[in-house]
């Protein structure tokens, strides 16, 4: 049982570059989120999914895409990379009304 | 939506002293409140929950509280240990499980 899985875990883009991080889950969780995490603000959900085919924007979703085909995963799309979404970023799982269990974090960097 | 807001950022206590965390929510209809510990270059890991309609719960040295007419609920571990140093969050979620956090406590417990 690995849990919440993320790949990659460091990368570093060009501005302008797109990209997908990758994360899947194991624990036949309804509910996935990403998050990012910069200095002193906490983790800021991007978008989260109740369940396969649905999703919903968080509070910081611009410049980024979500798709959930099936439950297990749940992929985050930068459609072209700014250097304001340096940060590093995580993905959850929970089941209903549960806590959120997170991957290792991706930490990515755009020049 | 929901916004969580999170006092102190930093807190630094003596060994076996006691650390107090506070938060505040806004949507009134947040019924669940995780409190998660985040160590460095890790990821965040659930520490202690509360529901809506329970007003304490305690496990072990940490005990949490929640006022659902004020919108608060606060953290309070007792006799702190060196390992307790950390950045501890507060979150809060709905139904949907659109969890939503506070921006953090850098906790550091002096030996």
């Amino acid at each position: 049982n690995a849990g919440v899985t993320q790949t990659p875990k460091f990368q570093v883009l060009k501005t302008g570059q797109s990209m997908t991080l990758q994360c899947a889950q194991d624990m036949n969780h309804e509910y996935m989120s990403w998050y990012r995490q910069d200095p002193g603000m906490g983790l800021r959900l991007i978008h989260y999914s109740v369940g396969a085919g649905i999703t919903d924007q968080g509070e910081v979703p611009n410049g980024y895409n979500v798709s959930r085909s099936t439950t297990e995963d749940f992929p985050l799309r930068l459609l072209s990379a700014a250097p304001s979404q340096t940060s590093v970023y995580f993905c959850a799982s929970s089941y209903s009304g549960g806590p959120a269990f997170f991957g290792q974090g991706t930490r990515l960097t755009v020049v | 939506g929901e916004n969580v807001e999170q006092h102190p950022s930093t807190l630094s206590v003596q060994e076996g002293d006691s650390a107090v965390i506070k938060c505040t929510y806004s949507d009134s209809a947040s019924n669940y409140f995780p409190w998660y510990k985040q160590e460095l270059g890790k990821r965040p890991q659930l520490i202690i929950d509360i529901r809506s309609n329970v007003g304490e719960k305690k496990d072990q040295r940490i005990a949490v509280t929640l006022n659902k007419t004020a919108k608060h609920f606060s953290q309070h571990i007792t006799e702190t240990q060196p390992e307790d140093s950390a950045v501890y969050f507060c979150a809060a979620s709905t139904n949907n499980n659109d969890m939503r956090f506070g921006a953090g406590t850098r906790l550091t417990v002096k030996p």
